[in-house]
Parts: C-alpha cells; sequence; structure tokens
C-alpha cells in the first residue's frame, strides 16, 4: 500500500529565509502528489499539485522519481506562510488520497 | 452552497452517548471523504465513498465507528459510545471527478467528556 512520510513535525525558519518541507512517499508506479494547507482558524485547501508544475504564492515542489520525494520549497519564507502543510498522494485509477502527517511551519519575524 | 458543508461545528458530549455528524459535499462530486484530525497530529483517513460503489471503511478505527452516505449526497458519520479518545476535528471533503482537488468542509469539531 502506499505511505505518505514527512519526517518534520515541526518547522521554524526567520522571514526572509529559505523553507523546504520534506516529503517522501512509497509507490511503484506513477502517483499523482499533492500539498495542502491549513491557515489558522481556515479549512484545508489544496496549494499546488506535481502536474501543474505551477508556482504558487512563492512555492514549488518536484516530483523526484528517483528518490520518491516531492518536497515543498519557498526561497523566501514570509510571516503568512505560517500553517500546517500535508502532503498527498494519489494512484492512478482511485479517487483515495493518502496524507502525510503534515508539518507545521512558522515563520518568526 | 458553494463548498463542503459540516453540521455541528461544534459538539460537546459525555462518554458514552452517541453522535452523528453531517457532511453536505459539493453538487456533482462523485467521491466523498471522512478523516479524522486529534490535536496536533496529521489528518487520519476514516472511510471514503465513491458514487455507489462499496465504501472504502478501511479507515475506520472501531465498530463504533459507521458512516452511510445515500448515493451522492448528504454522507453521515455516526460514533457509537463515545470514548474520550474519539475527541478531534472530523473532516470531510468532496472530489470532483478528474480534478484531483479535495474540497474539505470546516469540520466537526468533538470533544467527549
Amino acid at each position: 500500500a502506499q505511505r505518505v512520510t514527512q519526517p518534520e513535525k515541526l518547522l521554524s525558519v526567520f522571514k526572509g529565509a529559505p523553507v523546504e518541507l520534506k516529503c517522501n512517499y512509497s509507490y511503484s508506479g506513477s502517483p499523482e502528489l499533492f500539498w495542502y494547507v491549513q491557515y489558522s482558524r481556515q479549512r484545508l485547501q489544496l496549494l499546488l499539485r506535481h502536474i501543474s508544475r505551477e508556482s504558487i504564492k512563492g512555492f514549488t515542489a518536484d516530483l523526484n522519481k528517483g528518490e520518491t520525494s516531492f518536497h515543498l520549497k519557498k526561497p523566501f519564507a514570509q510571516e503568512e506562510d505560517s500553517a500546517m502543510y500535508y502532503c498527498a498522494l494519489k494512484v492512478p485509477n482511485d479517487y483515495k488520497l493518502s496524507f502525510g502527517a503534515g508539518t507545521t511551519v512558522t515563520v518568526r519575524a | 452552497g458553494a463548498g463542503v458543508s459540516q453540521s455541528p461545528s461544534n459538539k460537546v458530549t459525555e462518554k458514552g452517548k452517541d453522535v452523528e455528524l453531517r457532511c453536505d459535499p459539493i453538487s456533482g462530486h462523485t467521491a466523498l471523504y471522512w478523516y479524522r484530525q486529534r490535536l496536533g497530529q496529521g489528518l487520519e483517513f476514516l472511510i471514503y465513498f465513491q458514487g455507489n460503489s462499496a465504501p472504502d471503511k478501511s479507515g475506520l478505527p472501531s465498530d463504533r465507528f459507521s458512516a452511510e452516505r445515500t448515493g451522492e449526497s448528504v454522507s453521515t458519520l455516526t460514533i457509537q459510545r463515545t470514548q474520550q479518545e474519539d475527541s478531534a476535528v472530523y473532516l470531510c471533503a468532496s472530489y470532483g471527478r478528474g480534478t484531483g482537488e479535495l474540497f474539505f468542509g470546516e469540520g466537526s469539531r468533538l470533544t467527549v467528556l
């Protein structure tokens, strides 16, 4: 069965510093990978997906099939990036999304 | 409404009581999920419904938990004989065909005293 691992439970960075959230997965095929974000007092929402290859709010994520990783990166963190981030995986022909345990990011002034 | 709606938003109950949580998905969304989010922890998959197919109940933690969905409409999650460890936010999400995106509700916060 597929599995998503986010090794960092908490991540604290200073404003303006780079931030990287790690995500590794176990699946032998070609999955779809996503990052979801939950800001304080807001509902969980999609941040970005690997098939879009787009940058959202300055964040990017590259799917590395060799390393089975989908790390989320932003070169200059902002205070409004403080949130809980979840990596998620979907396998072909299945609607089920499996989530990692989440990483809480705190950006300090 | 435009989004996924859940009720109640907050529920405080006594240990041993039954509770029912409701989810109204986005109209037309074929798949619906229930997740549990305990304080300080990540999302724990409970159950998912896909159209008229048999639901995937593999995440339900015990037989005290059950869920129903009629067609592609409202779903209810029922917890019988609640325990303190059931205290959590229960999140519902619906998923449109081919979009690859889950739309979450605001959750139902359950506190078992």
